[in-house]
């Protein structure tokens, strides 16, 4: 069974703080991308990755910084958290070949 | 920018209603299209692929309209288990998947 497995369901942070959002997939899948999902908003790409050591911004990268030093890991980084980065984050893999993506669980961030 | 636009909802239908979404893309160039199915709290996942000649699942049956930029999705005999967030997603070449809002659908009993 094919997964996607984001580090932690629920986190809460203060802000200013360094927070750091682990995925891990077992797929072998080059590909990987972090979204966040707001109410009303949608799904909205904040990085991508297209192979080990390459990212490239999405849509709304302001804030956020990624790292990819492995191919089945790809982390997401806070450098200093804020409120309006309160959301929910998801992971997400696939394949060049198919492009189907497959989604981690989420994890649900609160920044007080 | 290229997008993709859903009507938000809510969708609320009775059970054994047949029930019809669509959703248009902006970008001429995208190759393939997706519908995925999002439960409250959980992450997305795959409903079916759209094909150009359009396709059926069981009780589902996605068709795409190039012409006019819109794929369409159709549920026949809504079931309770049915109630979901489905998201539109177009797709072109080796670029990240653009998916829409979602609409929601409440099927009651």
């Amino acid at each position: 069974d094919v997964k996607v497995t984001q580090s932690s369901r629920y986190l809460v942070k203060r802000t200013g703080e360094k927070v750091f959002l682990e995925c891990v997939q077992d797929m072998d899948h080059e590909n990987m991308f972090w979204y966040r999902q707001d109410p009303g908003l949608g799904l909205r790409l904040i990085y991508f990755s297209y192979d080990v050591k390459m990212k490239e911004k999405g849509d709304i990268p302001e804030g956020y910084s990624v790292s990819r030093e492995k191919k089945e890991r790809f982390s997401l980084i806070l450098e200093s958290a804020s409120t309006n980065q309160t959301s929910m984050y998801l992971c997400a893999s696939s394949s060049p070949r198919n492009t189907e993506a497959f989604f981690g669980q989420g994890t649900r961030l609160t920044v007080v | 920018r290229k997008e993709v636009e859903q009507d938000p909802g809510p969708f609320n239908v009775p059970e054994g209603a047949t029930v019809a979404f669509n959703c248009t893309y902006s970008n001429s160039a995208s190759q393939s299209f997706f519908w995925y199915r999002q439960d409250c709290r959980k992450e997305p996942k795959l409903l079916m692929s759209v094909y150009s000649s359009g396709n059926e699942d069981g009780r589902f049956t996605a068709q795409l309209n190039r012409a006019s930029q819109y794929i369409s999705l159709l549920i026949r005999d809504s079931k309770l288990s049915d109630s979901a967030t489905y998201l539109c997603v177009a797709h072109s070449g080796n670029t990240p998947l653009v998916f829409g809002k979602g609409t929601r659908l409440s099927v009651i009993a």
